[in-house]
């Protein structure tokens, strides 16, 4: 049963402007959220994460929001650059469990 | 320059054959992790060890094995018994079980298995 969600499978932006996206998690347990980003053929590479306890954690460019009274967290980029076009994981963690829970991904285009 | 090495980047096998993959990190850390990954899938938990000689079964573990010998190496065989072989297989590692807010997951760059 997939407990992390990510219902937009892909988006397209324009260059400069902001891409949002979204993921929706169904366990309330979950300790830590964490945003990863794909290349085709590499293995994703860790971009943000935020505590349970926080609604806001922002680096640069990439800021995550959570909500938790909606069990909704979205990843924002501003502004949008065509170097960000990938396919961005949302991931989860429970601090008492094994591994981190993936969704399916969010393929983001952005267009000059 | 530390990272975790998987080879080969691509493979090729016929049905009803075994086949390991490799993977190798220098990172010095403790626990490591396949996954795999299949189109508008996401990321599956195959395999994870936590220590040196010791794994654990993940979500989709059948028809596949693994051993933990040393600590900078996690193979993973995909057995004849692996209904659905083909796809793109992810090696990941920890610095410690507790994987998240300040010891997110490393990957390698993945291999593709191909079996026809």
């Amino acid at each position: 049963d997939q407990q992390v969600k990510q219902n937009s499978p892909s988006l397209s932006v324009q260059e400069g402007r902001i891409s949002i996206l979204n993921c929706d998690y169904t366990n309330s347990m979950f300790d830590y959220f964490l945003w990863y980003k794909k290349y085709p053929a590499e293995g994703p590479t860790f971009l943000i994460s935020i505590s349970s306890i926080k609604d806001k954690n922002e680096d640069g460019r990439f800021t995550v929001f959570l909500n938790k009274s909606a069990k909704h967290l979205s990843l924002h980029i501003v502004p949008s650059q065509p170097g960000d076009s990938a396919v961005y994981f949302c991931a989860a963690w429970v601090d008492s469990g094994y591994a981190l829970n993936f969704g399916k991904g969010t393929s983001l285009l952005v267009t000059p | 320059d530390g990272g975790i090495t998987q080879s080969p980047k691509y493979l090729f096998r016929k049905e009803g054959q075994n086949v390991t993959l490799s993977c190798e990190q220098n990172l010095n850390h403790d626990a490591m992790y396949w996954y795999r990954q299949d189109p508008g899938q996401g990321l599956r938990l195959i395999y994870y060890s936590q220590i040196v000689n010791d794994f654990q079964k993940g979500d989709i573990a059948e028809g596949y094995s693994v051993s933990r010998e040393k600590k900078e190496s996690f193979p993973l065989t995909v057995t004849s018994a692996q209904k659905n072989p083909t796809a793109f297989y992810l090696c990941a590692s920890s610095p410690d079980d507790h994987t998240g807010y300040n010891s997110p997951l490393h990957f390698g760059n993945g291999t593709r298995l191909t079996v026809t």
